[in-house]
């Protein structure tokens, strides 16, 4: 099966501070996303990335596909309280037919 | 743009009986859709990929006849789940692919079976 592990599994951080997780795999991908979702609320797509080595932002949001296609990081900077939420890795590939794998998931608390 | 609804929200109902979730893509079409349900503290896990105007794939392990998928036009994929048990009660998620390969999520449905 296609592995994937993402990292950490919970971040409990201080207001301003900066946020940095990732997710790597056993296979090769040539997308990944990364979402965001909220208790009780579906997923919220917050950036995608297309190329190898493609680095990425959003706001205070950057991600970066890895130039092995193996793995991906997102970094949020300046943490607020309204970053509170999982975030989620989601890779895909041409032969998974538009299927996401999911990550295990990152539970990111801010303490303000 | 690429917003999907679902409905109901939230529905409680008993052991034995059949809950259909609607699933509806509100600005753009949708030949796919996906399912998933999501238990407390876990990730998303794919149960089925919807197809319009043919049968739903399902993943290994989902019991295609207790969940039952109906593609019934290009915004609108509904998710059964029959004779409803309390194992059943989840957080289920529908999603509908934009434009290149990332997908819209639903706001999700929380079912509590008694």
């Amino acid at each position: 099966g296609q592995q994937l592990n993402q990292s950490p599994q919970s971040m409990f951080i201080q207001e301003g501070e900066d946020v940095s997780m990732n997710c790597t795999s056993s296979s090769i991908f040539n997308t990944w996303l990364w979402y965001k979702q909220d208790p009780g609320e579906g997923p919220v797509l917050l950036i995608a990335l297309y190329k190898a080595g493609e680095l990425t932002s959003n706001g205070r949001l950057t991600a970066q596909f890895g130039i092995t296609r193996k793995d991906s990081f997102l970094n949020i900077s300046a943490s607020i309280p309204s970053d509170v939420g999982i975030y989620f890795c989601a890779p895909t590939k041409p032969s998974n037919t538009g299927k996401l794998i999911f990550g295990q998931g990152t539970t990111l608390q801010v303490k303000p | 743009g690429a917003v999907v609804s679902q409905h109901p929200s939230w529905v409680i109902c008993k052991s034995g009986t059949s809950v259909k979730i609607e699933c509806r893509s509100l600005d753009f079409q949708a030949t796919t859709m996906f399912w998933y349900r999501q238990f407390p503290k876990q990730s998303l896990m794919l149960m089925a990929t919807s197809n319009e105007g043919s049968k739903a794939t399902y993943e290994q392990g989902v019991e295609k006849d207790k969940f039952l998928i109906n593609h019934a036009s290009l915004t609108l994929s509904t998710l059964t789940v029959t004779s409803a048990h309390p194992e059943d009660s989840s957080f289920y998620i529908c999603s509908a692919p934009g434009q290149g390969y990332e997908q819209f999520f639903g706001p999700g449905t929380r079912l509590t079976v008694l």
